[in-house]
């Protein structure tokens, strides 16, 4: 079955440094997401990606943030300055556009665990 | 705006006994609803879904929730917990983006 993967499964990274979280979504998809769990709390929306383009994004979501998808294949997640409060996993997603006629089911990777010391 | 909210942050029930996991959602327009589940170090499983139609939802591993507009709930219920079941469970309500619950951490005891 069809699967997003995520890599690196865990990234540690010295406060202040730039990092690129990596997402495969699945192939057909179209719609990817990030989000992000700092440990112990909720899951929380980062942005929604579609057509090339943004489409919505929460507060969270500011300038140190940005998405992007290189090619075909990967979807990425740059955090350009990274801070303490960064260290969190952060999970990808996509969705087929059948799916979002379907009921809107997400496919969620396995996160990458980022470590901000 | 959306919102979830899950009443107990942390349930424990004993092998064979009744797991019922709490959801409330606010939303302007009836959303779409899910649970999903996280077992350690992994990310999210899907585990039922509510769209349209039938408001007695069956999902994987037995679980299955109900929703009740009156009520604005989407409580998960599964008959009879078994020792695998114990793992984070997330509500989540979707408009536009995916709004999530806190989680509750579900324990069953042998």
């Amino acid at each position: 079955e069809p699967e997003v993967t995520q890599t690196p499964s865990h990234q540690v990274t010295q406060m202040g440094q730039e990092v690129i979280l990596r997402c495969v979504p699945i192939s057909n998809h179209l719609y990817f997401y990030w989000y992000r769990q700092i440990l112990g709390q909720k899951v929380e929306f980062l942005v929604s990606f579609y057509n090339n383009e943004i489409s919505e994004k929460s507060e969270i979501f500011d300038d140190q943030f940005s998405v992007e998808r290189p090619d075909g294949s990967n979807f990425t997640l740059k955090i350009r300055s990274t801070k303490l409060e960064d260290s969190a996993m952060y999970f990808c997603a996509s969705e087929s556009a059948q799916g979002r006629i379907k009921g809107y089911e997400q496919y969620f990777g396995p996160g990458t665990r980022l470590t901000v010391t | 705006a959306q919102s979830v909210t899950q009443l107990g942050s942390h349930v424990s029930v004993s092998e064979g006994a009744l797991v019922l996991l709490r959801c409330n959602y606010s939303s302007s327009v009836p959303p779409y609803l899910f649970w999903y589940v996280q077992y350690p170090n992994q990310g999210l499983q899907l585990l039922l879904k509510y769209t349209t139609g039938a408001t007695l939802v069956k999902g994987i591993n037995g679980f299955e929730a109900e929703f009740k507009k009156s009520e604005t709930s989407f409580h998960l219920t599964k008959p009879s917990a078994h020792m695998s079941d114990a793992a984070e469970y997330f509500c989540a309500v979707r408009l536009n983006d995916m709004r999530f619950g806190a989680g509750t951490r579900l324990t069953v005891k042998p």
